[in-house]
Order: structure tokens, then C-alpha cells, then sequence
């Protein structure tokens, strides 16, 4: 199986700060690699598809980029409702790996 | 638009099987993938396996294999994912989501069910 690693596993930010979270993949997945928002008592929430393609409807302060093995979701300008957790995965083999997920945090 | 409804919430005994089902609406149920995936409580996501609706064919988690049975009936646009001997640490909440292919071939989960909670208590 391929395992997910994120880091950090949490972090607290202010509001219109720039946050940098990272996946690291154990074998080379290309760039098929997704990235999830789960807000409490929630399903989760496609955000970017393919590594760096932005989901339908997601805000544009929302970017990924990344290939291979190592992948990292940017948000610019953090907002009051994009604290939540977020989750990678991986859909390039079976099963579908997801990382164990960045608390995103207020300060 | 597009739906997915879970059924509800289930208390079960240890040993025991549960049995969620994922009522589809406002697509082509027969064209895209159910996975399923579930959260322990204050845990992350665990993706347990996938049903392609027009086949049938299915692909299980190493983990769950011989335990879960996932199935489809289109004539009702429904998924259902059954878990057996149940223990404690089956305890979640258990989504479906569909899969959809996009840029580049590759697959994202775009649409979610709400969520079934499975308790497993003595």
C-alpha cells in the first residue's frame, strides 16, 4: 500500500495568513494526488484534483502543486471558514490512501 | 443536482453485521464508482473499497477483506456496504462518495453521502 505523510499534523494561523501544508508520498504517484477540507460533522469536500487543478466552485486562494512523491496544498489568505482539517490522497493504485490530515487552527 | 442519501444511524452488538446503504439521484447511478470510506471518531479517512455500479465488480481494502460485501441494485440507484463481526473499533462514521474521472485520468471522490454513524457496544 502506498502510505500518505502529512505534516505538520496541525497549526494555528491568523486570518490572512498563507498556509503551506505537505504530503509526502512513500513511491512516486505522478500527480494523482487530491486534496480534501472536512469541517467538523461534515463530509468532506474535494478541493484540488490532479495535484494542482482547482475543484469547481473552490476559491481560488486554494492551490496545489507537486509531482512524484512530494505535494503541498497553499492557501493564500486564510479566511474564518477554511479552518477545518484537510486530508491528501492518493487514487494512483489501490486502496485509495488518504494522509492522517492538517488541523487547520485560529491563533 | 447530485444526491447521495445514507441510511441511518445503527447501534449493533459485537459479532454482529450492519448493513448502509447509499441512495443515488440526479446522475447516471451505472456510470461512476461508490467508494466507501470511514472515520473513527477524532480519526482520519479510511477508504475500505469501491463498486463500479454497471459491473458489480468490486475492490476491497486488504484490511477489510472477507468482512465487507459491497453491493448495488440499479434499479433503485442504491449502494449498500455491509460490514460483519463487527468489534468496537469498527465504531465510525461511514461515507459513500462517488468517483469520478477528471484532468489527466485521475479520479477524485466529488460528491459525499452525510455520513452513517455505526456504533458497536455491548
Amino acid at each position: 500500500d502506498i502510505q500518505m505523510t502529512q505534516s505538520p499534523s496541525s497549526l494555528s494561523a491568523s486570518v490572512g495568513d498563507r498556509v503551506t501544508i505537505t504530503c509526502r508520498a512513500s513511491q512516486s504517484i505522478s500527480n494523482y494526488l487530491n486534496w480534501y477540507q472536512q469541517k467538523p460533522g461534515k463530509a468532506p469536500k474535494l478541493l484540488i484534483f490532479a495535484a494542482s487543478y482547482l475543484q469547481s466552485g473552490v476559491p481560488s486562494r486554494f492551490s496545489g502543486s507537486g509531482s512524484g512523491t512530494d505535494f503541498t496544498l497553499t492557501i493564500s489568505g486564510l479566511q474564518p471558514e477554511d479552518f477545518a482539517t484537510y486530508y491528501c490522497q492518493q487514487t494512483y493504485s489501490t486502496p485509495r490512501t488518504f494522509g492522517q490530515g492538517t488541523k487547520v487552527e485560529i491563533k | 443536482q447530485v444526491q447521495l442519501v445514507q441510511s441511518g444511524a445503527e447501534v449493533k452488538k459485537p459479532g454482529a453485521s450492519v448493513k448502509v446503504s447509499c441512495e443515488a439521484s440526479g446522475y447516471t447511478f451505472t456510470g461512476y464508482y461508490i467508494h466507501w470510506v470511514r472515520q473513527a471518531p477524532g480519526q482520519g479517512l479510511e477508504w475500505m473499497g469501491r463498486i463500479n455500479p454497471n459491473s458489480g465488480a468490486t475492490d476491497y481494502a486488504q484490511k477489510f477483506q472477507g468482512r465487507v460485501t459491497m453491493t448495488r441494485d440499479t434499479s433503485i440507484s442504491t449502494a449498500n456496504m455491509e460490514l460483519s463481526r463487527l468489534r468496537s473499533d469498527d465504531t465510525a462514521i461511514y461515507f459513500c462518495a462517488r468517483g469520478i474521472t477528471m484532468a489527466q485520468g485521475v479520479t477524485g471522490f466529488d460528491y459525499w453521502g452525510q455520513g452513517t454513524l455505526v456504533t458497536v457496544s455491548s
